[in-house]
């Protein structure tokens, strides 16, 4: 079955250092995100991808985040200028595109396994 | 706004026994729901999803929900639990025209031998 897989696993950077976290959707999906879940707290959204442009974001997605997709499979997650309260576990996501005529919003969403961000 | 919550942040059933987890939303219009489940060290996976039709959805691994507009809600059940359930599950809406997931707090559920 076709999954969505982020690299790396786990990333250690020094405050203030710039991270770029990659993700491969499934070949097919339309719509990216991602979002991001610091230790015992909800996960939370932070933008969402379509069409190579942004389509929403989330008040924690400021300057100091872009996205990308460079290319025709990767979809990343650039941080600048990194923060101790960046460190959390982010997950990529994608979902297929239209269905019966409507936006694909209530497509499922399909996850990878995260990237465990810590910012020291 | 939209929000979710679960209720309790842990339950603990006896293996076999009926698993019930808690979901109630707020949303101005009927939202989209779904419920995911994340295993130690592992990504976001979905369980289930109701858009449209019947309220009653069944999805992966014995588990099935049903949507109650009146009471607002879309718990999770599974008639007989494994030890393999043993995991954290998430409840989370999104809108007709909203692209985002909004998620509740998650609930560990313990399954005691």
């Amino acid at each position: 079955e076709p999954e969505v897989t982020q690299t790396p696993s786990h990333q250690v950077t020094q405050m203030g250092q710039e991270v770029i976290l990659r993700c491969v959707p499934i070949s097919n999906h339309l719509y990216f995100y991602w979002y991001r879940q610091i230790l015992g707290q909800k996960v939370e959204f932070l933008v969402s991808f379509y069409n190579n442009e942004i389509s929403e974001k989330s008040e924690i997605f400021d300057d100091q985040f872009s996205v990308e997709r460079p290319d025709g499979s990767n979809f990343t997650l650039k941080i600048r200028s990194t923060k101790l309260e960046d460190s959390a576990m982010y997950f990529c996501a994608s979902s297929e595109g239209w269905s019966e005529g409507r936006m694909g919003s209530n497509q499922p969403q399909h996850f990878g396994d995260g990237t465990r961000l810590s910012i020291l | 706004a939209q929000s979710v919550t679960q209720l309790g942040s842990h339950v603990s059933v006896s293996e076999g026994a009926l698993v019930l987890l808690r979901c109630n939303y707020s949303s101005s219009v009927p939202p989209y729901l779904f419920w995911y489940v994340q295993y130690p060290n592992q990504g976001l996976q979905l369980l289930l999803k109701y858009t449209t039709g019947a309220t009653l959805v069944k999805g992966i691994n014995g588990f099935e929900a049903e949507f109650k507009k009146s009471e607002t809600s879309f718990h999770l059940t599974k008639p007989s639990a494994h030890m393999s359930d043993a995991a954290e599950y998430f409840c989370a809406v999104s809108l007709n025209s909203n692209y985002q997931l909004i998620w509740g707090a998650g609930t560990k559920l313990i399954i005691k031998p």
